[in-house]
Parts: structure tokens; sequence; C-alpha cells
């Protein structure tokens, strides 16, 4: 079981919109950063969005990040075939003094 | 260009040791914290353990704590990971990743291996 907890699955057609999920404590996502992680099948995990919103040199605009209280979420806009990899959220835990993960969310083009 | 290569995977039977080494090159290692990350196969991305630039603060995952040590050679510009008391669960593709450092308080790790296998089995 994930400290942060993220939908397994997601899906959406091309050209529209998909939203991922966060959800954690006071003691990780609510007094930490979001961090956002994009994995495709057999390769490292790729930073893709940090301090909740921003994106890295090279990150389409068509995704983005956000925080409200103990929750995040990540949207992308204008769903590609590329976009279809696993996605994980992170963040620090001070109670844990450890990094948590969300437990990935699969991203579907249909 | 930053690189980061892991080694010293491979199979080991359960209550084994194995070491891992990460070695970094296109930046300066020295002023780092640097992470060990594995994922189970099929499985999601578990942190395992990070060690500050100067190695004065290290961290550990509470499913590895007392069986794992990290630790790095600023000089060799690698970082490390002894395995002991190795378990099935451990059975994972570990990877070294670097921490941006960006702020305080938080773990951004921005550049990540490619892997290196560990299969715990007899």
């Amino acid at each position: 079981q994930s400290v942060l907890t993220q939908p397994p699955s997601a899906s959406g057609t091309p050209g529209q919109r998909v939203t991922i999920s966060c959800s954690g404590s006071s003691s990780n996502v609510g007094s930490k950063y979001v961090y956002w992680y994009q994995q495709f099948p057999g390769t490292a995990p790729k930073l893709l969005i940090y301090t909740n919103n921003q994106r890295p040199s090279g990150v389409p605009d068509r995704f983005s990040g956000s925080k409200s209280g103990t929750s995040a979420s990540l949207a992308i806009s204008g769903l590609r075939s590329e976009d279809e990899a696993d996605y994980y959220c992170a963040a620090w835990d001070d109670s844990l003094s450890g990094q948590v993960f969300g437990g990935g969310t699969k991203v579907t083009v249909l | 260009e930053v690189q980061l290569v892991e080694s010293g995977g491979g199979l080991v039977k359960p209550g084994g040791s194995l070491r891992l080494s990460c070695a970094a090159s296109g930046f300066t290692f020295s002023t780092y914290s640097m992470n060990w990350v594995r994922q189970a196969p099929g499985k999601g991305l578990e942190w395992v353990s990070s060690i500050s630039s100067s190695s004065s603060y290290i961290y550990y995952a509470d499913s590895v704590k007392g069986r794992f040590t990290i630790s790095r050679d600023n000089a060799k510009n690698s970082l490390y990971l002894q395995m002991n008391s190795l378990r099935a669960e451990d059975t994972a593709v570990y990877y070294c990743a670097r921490d941006l450092g960006r702020i305080v308080g938080n773990a951004e790790f921005d550049y990540w291996g490619q892997g290196t296998l560990v299969t715990v089995s007899s």
C-alpha cells in the first residue's frame, strides 16, 4: 500500500483531457512540494513536473500540475498516443523522513 | 551530459549480500544528494535510501533499514548500496537518482540511471 494514493488507471481518446489525482496527508503533500514522473515500459522514470506545477525544459505544456491541501493532480490536455505511460506522484514525508511515491497510474490512449 | 550508470546487480540467494554501484559523470557529484529507488517487477516505484552530498545525512525506507547501507565516494564520483540479508521481496530494478536539491526539505530526482536488476531467489 503506497503512502500516496493514485488511481491505477486512466484513459482517454486523442485530444481529450485526462486528470490523475494524488492524495496524501499533512506530513507529505500537505506540507511539501509534489513531483510527477513519467515512465515508459523498460525505461527509467523521467521528471515531468516539479514543485507542484513547474515543467522542466522540454516537457510539453500539455502537461500541468496543481496542488490543493493534501491532494495534487496531473492533467494531460490534448492527449496524444505518445502519452501512454505510467505516471507517479512523489513528495518528501517528514514523518517517515523519506521520499514517498504514489502507486502509479497507467494512462491508456484509446 | 549527466550520466548515471548502475552496476552490480545479479542473482543472489535469500540471506545473501550484494553491493550495487552507481558511477556518475557530467556534473559535480560532490555537491548533490543521491538516492536509490527500486521497482519490483510489474510494480511501482519505491524509494530506498538517500545520502547527502557530504554523507552527513542518510535516510532509509523502513523496509530496508538495518539491512542496507548507502555510501558514496566523492573522489571516485560513485554511489554505493550494500545490501545484506536479502529477501525475495527485495527483487527489483534498482535505480540511482540525483536529487537536484532545488528546495531544501524536498526531493527532486532530475536524473536517473538505467537501473540494475537484483533477483533474490534460491
